[in-house]
């Protein structure tokens, strides 16, 4: 079974300013994927970024890069330049790639001050 | 090219009642999954199906919840004698089943049970 934790429950950056969002993940299988999916208020959920667990290097998307560690079982978020439309709910989320379920965990509300 | 399709956006039904919850996915992908959202928590999965199948039902409460994705048409998720406890939002992703493969929500179902 997987199990993914977010210990933070909110988090607040200032605008153009870089935040890190802090996620960690146990599980027994070497194949995974890990994900981070964006929830605004219209409740849509949005892919973020995708990691494949094989891969060495961190995944890139824009403003948006992971730092994957995964002897320490850790894919924290960092968000750069921080805008005012990235204020949000973020899940971290993981599985064992295709065609099996989504493990969340409970979520991270950030909040951008301009 | 439209994504994840899931209609009623919201629905409001009494204690006793039935509610339909339909998806459609994204162009080209055969695989769909739901999931459940309760206040202030993560997406917890419900079930896995593939056209004409339930590949995974590990998540779906024993009684009074089914679905069903069939050769023609959305997958429905139903819900028989609704419940307080079930007013939570529903989300349906897709993929493509594809061995790196990403899942694509749709926009949620809100449901309120009076």
């Amino acid at each position: 079974a997987q199990t993914v934790t977010q210990s933070q429950p909110e988090m607040s950056v200032q605008e153009a300013e870089t935040v890190t969002l802090s996620c960690t993940y146990d599980t027994s299988e070497s194949d995974y994927y890990l994900f981070w999916y964006k929830q605004p208020p219209s409740r849509q959920m949005i892919l973020v970024i995708r990691q494949e667990a094989y891969k060495q290097q961190n995944a890139t998307e824009n403003r948006f890069s992971v730092n994957f560690q995964k002897a320490a079982k850790s894919f924290s978020l960092k968000i750069s330049d921080s805008q005012l439309g990235d204020a949000a709910m973020y899940f971290c989320a993981s599985n064992t790639g295709a065609n099996s379920k989504l493990t969340f965990g409970k979520g991270i509300t950030l909040s951008v001050r301009p | 090219n439209a994504g994840v399709m899931q209609n009623p956006r919201h629905l409001v039904r009494r204690r006793g009642q039935e509610a339909r919850l339909r998806c459609s996915p994204m162009k080209g992908h055969s695989h769909v999954y739901w999931y459940r959202q309760l206040p202030e928590e993560g997406l917890k999965f419900m079930v896995y199906l593939q056209k004409e199948n339930i590949i995974d039902e590990s998540g779906m409460p024993k009684e009074r919840f089914s679905a069903e994705f069939p050769k023609e048409g959305p997958s429905i998720l139903r819900i028989q004698q609704v419940v307080r406890g079930d007013s939570a939002a529903y989300f349906c992703a897709s993929s493509s089943g594809r061995r790196v493969d990403t899942q694509y929500f749709g926009p949620g179902t809100r449901l309120t049970v009076l």
